[in-house]
């Protein structure tokens, strides 16, 4: 299953707000996960089952979708936001993930 | 708190070996899915392997299927992954991570990841 993630860069404002999209080639139901990985640390999970936030993470994050169209979106970007984000699908093996999308200011 | 820790990586040669390590803590590790995911350096994610807890399901990423074996010793809380014939393409950072069942299979804990580099 290829997942395709647009855009693969964006340049945005802190207060902004912010969607990411994938789509897989085929349906996976509601099996994407996000994550988001800062330069030189591990990915960090954010949302699962496609729109359940992981424990801890604001909630400003939010997901949406299912089949093969999936957005995360960043209600208000914080700075701590700037990062790198990669969906994932987990309806089958193998395990696929996303191109990444670079969030820059 | 859960503790992932990868060790064991290094340069190589191509065709080489390399034995990488995950100690697990915080956690009834036991209980747990594991996975490999690797970051060649500038790129995204790539899945590599994953290995149920019971060591009796494993799955393994075409690119790797045939060098690549994955293994777990429940007993020490460690996962390993045994990489021979490697490639200048197997060059990247590696990270170890938890497959959580009640999110649907997602990475919800990390390691710090360890670098391989293959390289003449």
């Amino acid at each position: 299953i290829q997942l395709s993630q647009s855009p693969s860069f964006l340049s945005a404002s802190v207060g902004d707000r912010v969607t990411i999209t994938c789509r897989a080639s085929q349906g996976i139901s509601s099996y994407l996960a996000w994550y988001q990985q800062k330069p030189g640390k591990a990915p960090k999970l954010l949302i699962y089952a496609a729109s359940t936030l992981q424990s801890g993470v604001p909630s400003r994050f939010s997901g949406s979708g299912s089949g093969t169209e999936f957005t995360l979106t960043i209600s208000s970007l914080q700075p701590e936001d700037f990062a790198t984000y990669y969906c994932q699908q987990l309806h089958g093996y193998p395990l696929t993930f996303g191109g990444g999308t670079k969030v820059e200011i | 708190e859960v503790r992932l820790v990868e060790s064991g990586g290094g340069f190589v040669q191509p065709g080489g070996s390399l034995k990488l390590s995950c100690a697990a803590s915080g956690f009834t590790f036991s209980n747990y899915a594991m996975s490999w995911v690797r970051q060649a350096p500038g790129k995204g994610l790539q899945w590599v392997s994953a290995l149920s807890g019971t060591r009796d399901t494993v799955y393994y990423a075409d690119s790797v299927k045939g060098r690549f074996t994955v293994s777990r010793d429940n007993s020490k809380n460690t996962l390993y992954l045994q990489m021979n014939s490697l490639r200048v393409e197997d060059t990247a950072v590696y990270y170890c991570a938890t497959i959580e069942p009640s999110a649907l299979g997602s990475f919800d804990q990390w390691g710090q990841g360890t670098l391989v580099t293959v390289s003449s």
